[in-house]
């Protein structure tokens, strides 16, 4: 299994802030690593694909970059909607696996 | 815009057998693209569960093979999951979503989902 390590667990941020959440894969993933939010009690969405592309719809506030094995979604503004979990995911095998999740709270 | 609805019991027993299904509306699942369940239990992670082609090709996580089976009906448009000999450990929200495939740049990922539904093992 490729083993995905988010940092950190949780952060505190306040609005306005600029917010970075690293992603670590145990091996190299090229660049086949999603990003998702999850509010609670919904369903996570899809934010970044394929590392650095913006899903339709998404704010341009969020960007993702890195390739290999190091990864990173930054949020150049923190909103108060932004509050949520941020998983990262990666596709490179068969065998999907998400990261544990970095939670953004106030 | 693709809508799926998951649909099954909330409480399952021990020892028995989890069956979900997910209704895709808005998009024909006999268009292309694999189907996908997730799973997460309450104040975890998530963990991908398989996943389906409309063909009825399948690939499924290790760590659950042995007791998953997807299937697809697509005169019905949806798909369903079976879970067997369940355990207080497979109690989660039980998600489905679109498993998408972008040609440029290369990727798969979930872009559409469901809204999810607890299933909560106990006697």
């Amino acid at each position: 299994d490729i083993q995905m390590t988010q940092s950190p667990s949780s952060l505190s941020a306040s609005i306005g802030d600029r917010v970075t959440i690293t992603c670590r894969a145990s091996q190299s993933i090229r660049r086949d690593l999603n990003w998702y939010q999850q509010k609670p009690g919904k369903a996570p969405k899809l934010l970044i694909y394929a590392a650095s592309h913006l899903q339709s719809g998404v704010p341009s506030r969020f960007s993702g970059s890195g390739s290999g094995t190091d990864f990173s979604l930054t949020i150049s503004s923190l909103q108060p909607e932004d509050f949520a979990t941020y998983y990262c995911q990666q596709s490179y095998s068969t065998l999907w696996t998400f990261g544990q999740g970095t939670k953004v709270e106030v | 815009q693709v809508q799926l609805q998951e649909s099954g019991p909330g409480l399952v027993k021990p020892s028995e057998t989890l069956s979900l299904t997910c209704a895709v509306s808005d998009f024909s699942i006999s268009s292309g693209d694999y189907w996908g369940w997730i799973r997460q239990p309450p104040g975890k992670g998530l963990e991908w569960i398989g996943s389906i082609y409309h063909s009825g090709n399948t690939y499924y996580n290790p760590s659950l093979q042995s007791r998953v089976t997807i299937s697809v009906d697509t005169s019905k448009n949806h798909f369903s999951l079976n879970l067997t000999s369940v355990t207080a450990a497979d109690t989660a929200v039980y998600y489905c979503a679109r498993q998408t495939t972008v040609v440029t740049p290369p990727n798969d990922n979930f872009d559409y989902w469901g809204q999810g539904t607890l299933v909560t093992v106990s006697s």
